[in-house]
C-alpha cells in the first residue's frame, strides 16, 4: 500500500508568491493533519481535518495560510503570499479514527519550502 | 511552559548501553501518549504507544505515570541504528501534540 504521498517534495520560491502543498492520504483514513517544522519551533499542528471537515485550524499561523480537502483522497495548503519566515518542512500526516483517542498518525515524507 | 517537554540531549552513548529519556506533558486531560522516532531529514514514525500499565517492545519500554504527568522510553542494549530524534507525543481528542524530541548518538 501506498503511504501518505506529498507534493513536491522540494519548493524554492521567491518573497511574495502563491505556493501550494499538496497531499495524497493513505486510503480509508479519515483524518488528515498538515504539521510544520523547523528548528527553532519543533513540529507545529497547523490544522486537521475529520472526514473533510476541518476540526481545529488553531495552529495556523496567520490568513496567509489556508488549508482544504475537497474530498477524502485529497488536501492542499496554501500559503499566499509567502514570506522567508515560512521556510520549513512541511508535514501531511493521516489516521484512520477507530479511535481518535488511540490513532496512529502515518506521516508523508514532507514538502521541505525554501522561500528566498 | 510548552504543553509538552522533553530534555532535547543530545545522549551520546556506546553501543550496548542502556539510555532512558523523559517527557512531560501539562494538560492532565491527555488520554493517549507515544513514542515516534525521527531520522534526520526524514518523516517521524511511530515507535511505540504508551499505555497506562507500562508495555514492552523487544528492547524499548515505555512508561507512563498519570499523577506525575511524564512518560519515558528506555532503550536496552542500544544499536548504531538507534541513532534518531526520539519524539514524545501527547494527544487529546483529535489533536497530537509533538515534544521538540531528544537527539540520541549511539556510537561504536
Amino acid at each position: 500500500d501506498a503511504g501518505v504521498i506529498q507534493s513536491p517534495r522540494h519548493e524554492v520560491t521567491e518573497m511574495g508568491q502563491e505556493v501550494t502543498l499538496r497531499c495524497k492520504p493513505i486510503s480509508g483514513h479519515n483524518s488528515l493533519f498538515w504539521y510544520r517544522q523547523t528548528m527553532m519551533r519543533g513540529l507545529e499542528l497547523l490544522i486537521y481535518f475529520n472526514n473533510n471537515v476541518p476540526i481545529d485550524d488553531s495552529g495556523m499561523p496567520e490568513d496567509r495560510f489556508s488549508a482544504k480537502m475537497p474530498n477524502a483522497s485529497f488536501s492542499t495548503l496554501k500559503i499566499q503570499p509567502s514570506e522567508p519566515r515560512d521556510s520549513a518542512v512541511y508535514f501531511c500526516a493521516s489516521s484512520s479514527s477507530g479511535s481518535m483517542w488511540t490513532d496512529t498518525q502515518y506521516f508523508g515524507p514532507g514538502t521541505r519550502l525554501t522561500v528566498l | 511552559r510548552k504543553e509538552v517537554e522533553q530534555d532535547p540531549g543530545p545522549f551520546n552513548v556506546p553501543e550496548g548501553a542502556t539510555v532512558a529519556f523523559n517527557c512531560t506533558y501539562s494538560n492532565s486531560a491527555s488520554q493517549s501518549f507515544f513514542w515516534y522516532r525521527q531520522d534526520c531529514r526524514k518523516e517521524p514514525k511511530l515507535l511505540m504507544s504508551v499505555y497506562s500499565s507500562g508495555n514492552e517492545d523487544g528492547r524499548f519500554t515505555a512508561q507512563l505515570n498519570r499523577a506525575s504527568q511524564y512518560i519515558s522510553l528506555l532503550i536496552r542494549d542500544s544499536k548504531l541504528s538507534d541513532s534518531a530524534t526520539y519524539l514524545c507525543v501527547v494527544k487529546n481528542a483529535g489533536k497530537s501534540t509533538f515534544g521538540d524530541g531528544t537527539t540520541l548518538t549511539v556510537k561504536p
